[in-house]
């Protein structure tokens, strides 16, 4: 079975803090996303990652960046944190290119508090 | 732009029904739909994955459909219990790069 991992399932961090939410999938996808959700907006694309190193915004890119040194971690970072980023945080992975039968798999979310 | 629309936003049954939960989106240039469960404070359960040549996809009591040309999938429960209650969330990749437009989601509670 494929597995996404996220290293927190609950987060509490301070304004101005700069934060670290890790994610890390066990399937050699090429592709990972972060995405966050919230109560009347859903899901929205953050930002995604079609390789190591490479890396495209997505709907709501500001006040976050990310890293992929590695094939199998995706990193999501709060640069400094504000009331407004908390949310639940998904991280996803899928097999490379659009196709009829690529699926994404989603971890199991960090739910982030920033006070 | 695609858009992905769920019909009802929330849905509360009595254990025993078949249900019905619908979603529609607006670009029929899809290479597939994703259906989703999502219990409450947790991640994304990956139900069915109908690609774009399929007509439906069946996993135990859950049936999806899909109609592309109107724009539709459906998900049907049978025999509805306790344990289904959660957010169904249907997704359709866009943009390339299997990026995920949502919609947003019908919460079904289901009562003994």
């Amino acid at each position: 079975d494929v597995k996404v991992t996220q290293s927190s399932r609950y987060l509490v961090k301070r304004t101005g803090e700069k934060v670290f939410l890790e994610c890390v999938q066990d399937m050699d996808h090429e592709n990972m996303f972060w995405y966050r959700q919230d109560p009347g907006l859903g899901l929205r694309l953050i930002y995604f990652s079609y390789d190591v190193k490479m890396k495209e915004k997505g709907d709501i890119p500001e006040g976050y960046s990310v890293s992929r040194e590695k094939k199998e971690r995706f990193s999501l970072i709060l640069e400094s944190a504000s009331t407004n980023q908390t949310s639940m945080y998904l991280c996803a992975s899928s097999p490379p290119l659009a196709g009829a039968d690529y699926e994404q798999y989603f971890g199991p979310g960090t739910r982030l508090t920033v006070t | 732009k695609q858009e992905v629309t769920q019909i009802p936003a929330a849905l509360s049954v009595p254990e025993g029904e078949n249900l019905v939960l619908n979603c529609s989106f607006t670009d029929s240039a899809i290479y597939n739909l994703q259906w989703f469960r999502q219990d409450p404070g947790k991640g994304l359960t990956s139900l069915l994955l109908i690609q774009s040549s399929q007509r439906e996809q069946t996993s135990g009591r859950l049936n999806a459909s899909l109609d592309k040309s109107s724009g539709r999938s459906t998900l049907y429960i049978a025999a509805s219990q306790p344990g289904d209650s959660a957010t169904y969330l249907c997704a359709v990749p866009s943009g390339g790069y299997n990026k995920l437009i949502f919609g947003a989601g019908t919460r079904l509670a289901v009562h003994p």
